[in-house]
């Protein structure tokens, strides 16, 4: 089954950087985009962008651009995001989700804080 | 890429039907039928309802439905259950392999 399992909680200073991983298995890695999103607590979801491992393509929000860089390693199965210049506002749970009949699966979500 | 417009808050009676609706321009909602639909329940990851407008992936129960008209796309949950109280979020390609997402409807089932 299809399964996308994230790293753990992180806690940041600000002005730190954060690096999440996303180990998928289940299906071949290559064949689906991966999308990343953020949730600070109480609010919606927000769109930070979107990894094609079969192209090598990558689009990021507007919001997060400079900021957020996304990678992955194909012979892992594993995508990661990191985001630097770290403030409190980005204080979020992180979910990476596959594309594919809409966002079809997710992590579980990692708790990012920042706080001095 | 501002975010789609839906309501605050929705809520209804178990057995009622209820629409929430997602409206956006023609650069996004309107300009493509990739709409998706999805439910959250507290400390969750969001799980999809409705996919491509109104496209119920497999496991979904049919008391949940999709359309667009124009820049606005709505979900309709019919039959309510207490178990659908949740928040929902839209969700629209924005063309540039750009997406963009609602603000979140929470629903409340009285």
């Amino acid at each position: 089954q299809v399964q996308l399992v994230q790293s753990g909680a992180e806690v940041k200073k600000p002005g730190a950087s954060v690096k999440v991983s996303c180990k998928a298995s289940g299906y071949t890695f290559t064949s689906y985009e991966i999308i990343w999103v953020r949730q600070a607590t109480g609010q919606g979801l927000e769109w930070l962008g979107w990894m094609s491992p079969n192209n090598g393509n990558t689009v990021y929000a507007q919001k997060f651009q400079g900021r957020v860089t996304l990678t992955w390693d194909a012979s892992i199965s594993t995508a990661y995001m990191h985001l630097n210049s770290l403030e409190s506002e980005d204080t979020a749970v992180f979910y990476c989700a596959r594309n594919g009949a809409g966002l079809h699966y997710w992590g579980q979500g990692t708790l990012v804080t920042v706080s001095s | 890429q501002s975010a789609l417009t839906q309501p605050a808050s929705v809520s209804g009676s178990p057995g009622q039907s209820i629409t929430i609706s997602c409206t956006g321009t023609s650069s996004d909602v309107g300009g493509y039928n990739f709409v998706s639909w999805y439910q959250q329940h507290p400390g969750k990851a969001p799980k999809v309802m409705i996919y491509d407008v109104n496209y119920r992936p497999s496991g979904v129960s049919n008391r949940f439905s999709g359309s667009k008209s124009g820049n606005t796309a709505s979900l309709t949950i019919s039959g309510l259950q207490t178990e659908d109280e949740a928040d929902y979020y839209c969700c629209s390609y924005a063309g540039s392999s750009s997406l963009v997402f609602g603000g979140g409807t929470k629903l409340t089932v009285l």
